[in-house]
């Protein structure tokens, strides 16, 4: 079966880095995709991988190893603003997105 | 550019009650989902529709209907509402399925069924 693990919560202080972890079986795979969704909003594209190796965007970074079907996101300078729950999503062979259940990211001065 | 758009916000229905969820996206997109999300359970797929005319089945479909009569409008319906369906729905749209694709959606439209 499909199936996508990744921690429900985490806990950070303003200023540090996070890693927000995420593992999958899928049937198939054509990349990974990260989301972020704040409460009682729409999730929203942080970032897409692809080829292994890690992906540099501003503050955010996003790393997937296809071989141990494994990804993180990595937060930088965290700010208050970065609280939200951030989403693994890979895609399957038939180009589905199959969701995780999220990681809800709590920021603390 | 309002990108995309979902009427109503909020609803409350009564078991048995039938109502339609629209969805209606200004992007041009060929390809548009529906979407359900519950706590602690990943976004799951109702239904999908990959142009205008087409719909397809998603991984939770029972007890839901879909349209796709114009390109830039895609309806989910319930016939015949059931507590189980108590959830926020969320409408995406994206321009291809492949890969690298980014999804795109509304914000939401929140039902309770009682």
């Amino acid at each position: 079966g499909q199936n996508i693990d990744q921690p429900t919560e985490m806990t950070a202080t303003e200023g540090a880095i996070v890693q927000i972890n995420c593992t999958y079986q899928t049937s198939g795979f054509n990349g990974l995709f990260w989301y972020q969704q704040h409460a009682g909003e729409a999730p929203t594209f942080l970032s897409y991988n692809v080829l292994d190796g890690l992906e540099e965007k501003g503050r955010f970074s996003s790393f997937l190893s296809r071989s141990k079907g494994y990804s993180y996101l990595l937060l930088k300078e965290l700010q208050m603003k970065d609280s939200a729950s951030y989403l693994c999503a890979p895609m399957d062979s038939n180009y589905q997105l199959i969701w995780g259940a999220g990681t809800k990211l709590i920021i603390k001065p | 550019n309002a990108g995309v758009t979902q009427t109503p916000k909020f609803r409350v229905l009564k078991t048995g009650q039938s109502m339609t969820l629209l969805c209606a996206q200004d992007m041009n997109h060929e390809y548009m989902y529906w979407y359900r999300q519950d706590p602690g359970m990943g976004l799951r797929l109702i239904h999908y529709s990959v142009g205008e005319g087409t719909t397809a089945k998603g991984e939770v479909p029972d007890g839901y209907n879909v349209s796709r009569l114009k390109k830039q409008n895609f309806l989910l319906g319930l016939e015949s509402a059931a507590p189980s369906q108590t959830s926020v729905y969320f409408c995406a749209s994206s321009e291809t399925l492949e890969g690298g694709n980014i999804q795109y959606f509304g914000a939401g439209t929140r039902l309770s069924v009682l």
